[in-house]
């Protein structure tokens, strides 16, 4: 069966440094992978997806960028954090053959 | 553009009463059609879908939902809630036709359960 794995669970980082957080997807082959955040009270904002290895399409213009190496890692990234980039940040994945997305645990994130 | 209503920002249930979550959708033909249900501090997980056929779909934990094309609705039932089902519930519409961007989801329905 499929799992999705987000690292890390929780993270505090102060304004200005930078952001790296993971997802990976195991069980599934070249899936379409997903970047949310969701902020108190205002739903999921997708933020990126990917159909594959270094194929990036972004849906918000922000600070954060994402990345594709691996098949099954998606990873998040920001240079420096405003305090606007708290949230908690999910990953997705869809298997090309399927409309419905499969979340991670999610990573909560407090910039101070 | 698609949008999707969740007219109920939160909801309070007796523990062993009913439950209907409302949501409606514009879009101009029928969408694929989700629930999704989040516990606190935690991820979203699919409970059912509609994609054609019957309109009254089943899903897990004792949910169903019935779609209904004159009124736009795709509204989320369970007979008998239990404290579990605690949580908040997105309902989420796919117009694409399964492209890649094509997840629009409502704002959420925060359930309360009273015991």
């Amino acid at each position: 069966s499929q799992t999705i794995h987000q690292w890390p669970a929780t993270l505090v980082q102060p304004v200005g440094s930078p952001l790296s957080l993971e997802c990976t997807v195991e069980g599934t082959s070249n899936p379409n992978l997903y970047w949310y955040r969701q902020a108190a009270g205002r739903g999921l904002q997708l933020l990126f997806y990917s159909v594959g290895i270094g194929q990036i399409s972004s849906e918000v213009p922000q600070n954060l960028s994402a990345s594709r190496p691996q098949d099954r890692q998606f990873i998040l990234s920001s240079k420096k954090l405003l305090l606007s980039d708290s949230g908690f940040y999910l990953c997705a994945w869809s298997s090309g053959a399927s409309v419905e997305q499969y979340f991670g645990p999610g990573t909560r994130l407090t910039v101070l | 553009a698609q949008s999707v209503t969740q007219p109920d920002i939160h909801i309070t249930v007796s523990e062993g009463a009913s439950l209907e979550l409302r949501c409606n959708y514009s879009y101009g033909a029928t969408p694929y059609l989700f629930w999704y249900v989040q516990s606190p501090g935690q991820g979203l997980q699919l409970l059912l879908k509609y994609f054609s056929g019957d309109t009254l779909v089943q899903g897990i934990k004792g949910f169903e939902a019935e779609f209904k094309r004159s009124q736009s609705s795709f509204n989320l039932r369970k007979p008998s809630v239990h404290w579990s089902d605690a949580a908040e519930y997105f309902c989420v519409v796919d117009g694409s036709g399964g492209g890649a961007d094509g997840l629009t989801f409502g704002k959420g329905t925060h359930l309360i359960i009273q015991p």
